[in-house]
């Protein structure tokens, strides 16, 4: 079952930040994020795993309620290059941590 | 290091042809995926692979056939094509949970 992703779409002026929500309705292993931009393969973020770690990469940070099931990534101060579709993966409990399953993307414009 | 390659990257089939997609990689991944991705609904994932000879069926199995005969390769095959499975496919291969991605293949059945 694929998770729910929110907004489904942002319009962001450069330096602004932005959050973007994941929700599963099932108890979950990790959650994955993943950026594509337009015309290209998506490209790996990070990834947490259950425990309710929080992860940061640049300016881009994110956190994982798992008694929730709930992910959130944080964009802060937005650059022109986060422009793009990000998706959230998720991988229930039980299935052994290879099977992930996407949302169906949120997409982010950055405008200078 | 080519990471993961597809091929081809561009495709037109009638309804009802058939064709085969490759998916090759150099990383020595044990797990292989294919997914597809349609306008407004993200990655589907069609099936994967946990090891040489093995293959599993995803979320959207229906009309698609799996082989993984080689660890590096992982083909997905369409027997007869239908109008509704136009989209871009990407394969992807995983280690420690992360995802590599080829560049996709962008099918259109007419």
């Amino acid at each position: 079952q694929q998770p729910v992703q929110s907004p489904q779409a942002v319009i962001l002026r450069e330096g602004e930040d932005a959050v973007i929500n994941c929700s599963s309705s099932k108890a979950l292993y990790s959650v994955h994020w993943y950026r594509q931009k337009h015309g290209e393969a998506p490209v790996f973020l990070m990834i947490l795993l259950k425990g309710g770690e929080q992860k940061g990469h640049d300016k881009i940070s994110a956190s994982f309620n798992e008694k929730k099931q709930q992910s959130s990534l944080y964009l802060t101060a937005s650059q022109l290059s986060y422009s793009g579709t990000y998706f959230c993966g998720t991988e229930g409990e039980g299935t052994g941590g290879f099977k992930t399953i996407f949302g169906a993307g949120t997409r982010l414009f950055v405008k200078a | 290091n080519a990471g993961v390659t597809q091929t081809p990257k561009f495709r037109v089939l009638k309804t009802g042809q058939s064709m085969t997609l490759l998916c090759a990689q150099d990383m020595n991944h044990e797990y292989m995926y294919w997914y597809r991705q349609d306008p407004g609904m993200g990655l589907r994932l069609i099936h994967y692979s946990v090891g040489e000879g093995t293959t599993a069926k995803g979320e959207v199995p229906d009309g698609y056939n799996v082989s993984r005969l080689k660890k590096q390769n992982f083909l997905l095959g369409l027997e007869s094509a239908a109008p509704s499975q136009t989209s871009v496919y990407f394969c992807a291969s995983s280690y420690s949970g992360v995802l590599f991605f080829g560049s996709g293949t962008q099918l259109s059945v007419l």
